[in-house]
């Protein structure tokens, strides 16, 4: 069956643009994470859906990062006025249960990247 | 933050070899998890051991768990080009159903 998908797979912006990352989860799924990756270095948790609800958003580095997922499926994360920093591969995952202790189905990610 | 370190950061081995990889944490968890990421692309889960599970088989990969010494190790079995990857190991803790990610274990199985 499909998988986790993600788009775009790259995107470049210039310094200051808003970006918009969408996550197509796995069918079903309730829980939805997104984690950012930095080159080098493990995946680190962003914020965490279940259903519709962000449950917890302490991962957002600044207030210029948003998540929505308003019909309990499809997710985007927003960046507003991007900064180099924030030049990272952005990973999506979905989960069927709302607890931990089960396997999460990762998408291929969106590598942005800020000029 | 990452919640742990892995050892070693890079390994290169000739296939048929074993591989092992270990993983330290710093909380209390209830599971543990391993995930492989090949070059540009996203995770993919290997294995799950639970905090009173100290051993746990799939096929060609042995995890261990000791929860007294806050580690676990990966080990795959009679290796091949095709496990070359990153491997990380992750954990949940008491915080719901969020991963937290140590740095990885780059793995190169040279044929």
């Amino acid at each position: 069956g499909a998988g986790v998908s993600q788009s775009p797979r790259y995107k470049v912006a210039k310094r200051g643009q808003d970006v918009a990352l969408r996550c197509d989860p796995i069918s079903g799924h309730v829980s939805l994470f997104w984690y950012q990756q930095a080159l080098g270095q493990g995946p680190e948790f962003l914020t965490y859906f279940q259903n519709e609800a962000q449950l917890d958003k302490s991962g957002l580095p600044s207030d210029r990062f948003f998540a929505e997922r308003p019909e309990g499926s499809v997710s985007t994360l927003k960046i507003q006025r991007t900064q180099q920093e924030d030049s990272a591969v952005y990973l999506c995952a979905s989960s069927l249960y709302t607890s931990g202790g089960y396997e999460q189905y990762f998408g291929p990610g969106t590598r942005l990247t800020v000029t | 933050s990452q919640q742990g370190e892995e050892d070693p950061q890079a390994l290169s081995i000739q296939e048929g070899e074993n591989a092992t990889m270990n993983c330290s944490y710093k909380t209390s968890i209830n599971n543990l998890q391993w995930y492989r990421q090949n070059s540009g692309r996203g995770l993919v889960h290997l294995i799950l051991i639970r905090s009173n599970e100290r051993e746990k088989h799939s096929g060609r990969l042995r995890v261990t768990l000791d929860t007294s010494k806050k580690s676990s190790s990966l080990l795959i079995t009679a290796s091949r080009a095709a496990d070359t990857a990153s491997y990380f190991c992750a954990t949940d803790g008491n915080q719901g159903g969020k991963l937290i990610f140590g740095q990885g274990t780059e793995l190169s199985v040279k044929p």
